[in-house]
């Protein structure tokens, strides 16, 4: 089975500021992992996924993350934020013989202040 | 990409009475799947949908109090039985396609 933790519940931070949201998942298989995002009053949105390949992935809206299988870590980053990032951001995991069931982490609320 | 629509968007219901909610996609899908989030908590899948199978539930849920149907490939719903206000939550329906997953806008069920 698998499991997915986002270490922070909420994240404050300054406009044009940095960010990290962190995401760290458990288990005995490989993965694929997702972040989604879900903006006020607004359905969960595909951010970015990793499926195979360079570890280093790139989303929309300037996210990337990083996909590190030694420290089971998923981490979103954004060098830069604006106040419309401000939003729920939501990590999951699925396995490769799951068929595409996810398993989703408690979310980060990201709020982005001028 | 799957455009998904759901109905209710929300809707506020008595102890004791069902809800049936519809998944509409505008596609062909083989897997559908059902999410609650309760307030405050992540998103929970409560079973998978398969057109022509019984749907497949996740620990914790029982077909008896969430039934599902799934008549074919671009359709399904999901009821919530005998509810009470532990059933209050949001319930999304989400696809599957070559390993995204695209989810409807949810439905805001509150029991009083």
């Amino acid at each position: 089975a698998q499991s997915v933790t986002q270490l922070d519940s909420q994240v404050p931070v300054f406009e044009e500021a940095p960010v990290e949201l962190r995401c760290n998942y458990s288990s005995s298989v490989s993965v694929y992992l997702f972040w989604y995002v879900q903006y006020p009053n607004q359905g969960l949105q595909l951010l970015l996924k990793y499926l195979s390949g360079s570890t280093l992935v790139k989303g929309i809206n300037g996210f990337e993350a990083e996909f590190n299988k030694s420290q089971t870590s998923f981490h979103l980053r954004k060098p830069s934020v604006h106040i419309s990032d401000t939003a729920e951001y939501v990590c999951a995991v699925t396995a490769y013989n799951q068929g595409g069931k996810l398993i989703f982490g408690q979310g980060t609320e990201l709020s982005v202040k001028p | 990409s799957a455009v998904i629509s759901q109905k209710p968007s929300r809707d506020i219901c008595q102890r004791g009475t069902s809800l049936t909610i519809q998944c509409q996609v505008d596609s062909q899908v083989t897997m559908m799947f059902w999410y609650r989030q309760q307030p405050g908590q992540s998103l929970t899948l409560i079973a998978t949908a398969n057109q022509g199978s019984e749907a497949t539930y996740e620990s914790g849920f029982v077909i008896d109090k969430f039934p599902i149907s799934r008549p074919n490939l671009t359709f399904s719903t999901l009821t919530v039985s005998n509810m009470s206000p532990e059933d209050s939550s949001i319930y999304l329906c989400s696809v599957s396609t070559r390993l995204e997953q695209f989810f409807g806008p949810g439905t805001r069920l509150t029991v009083l």
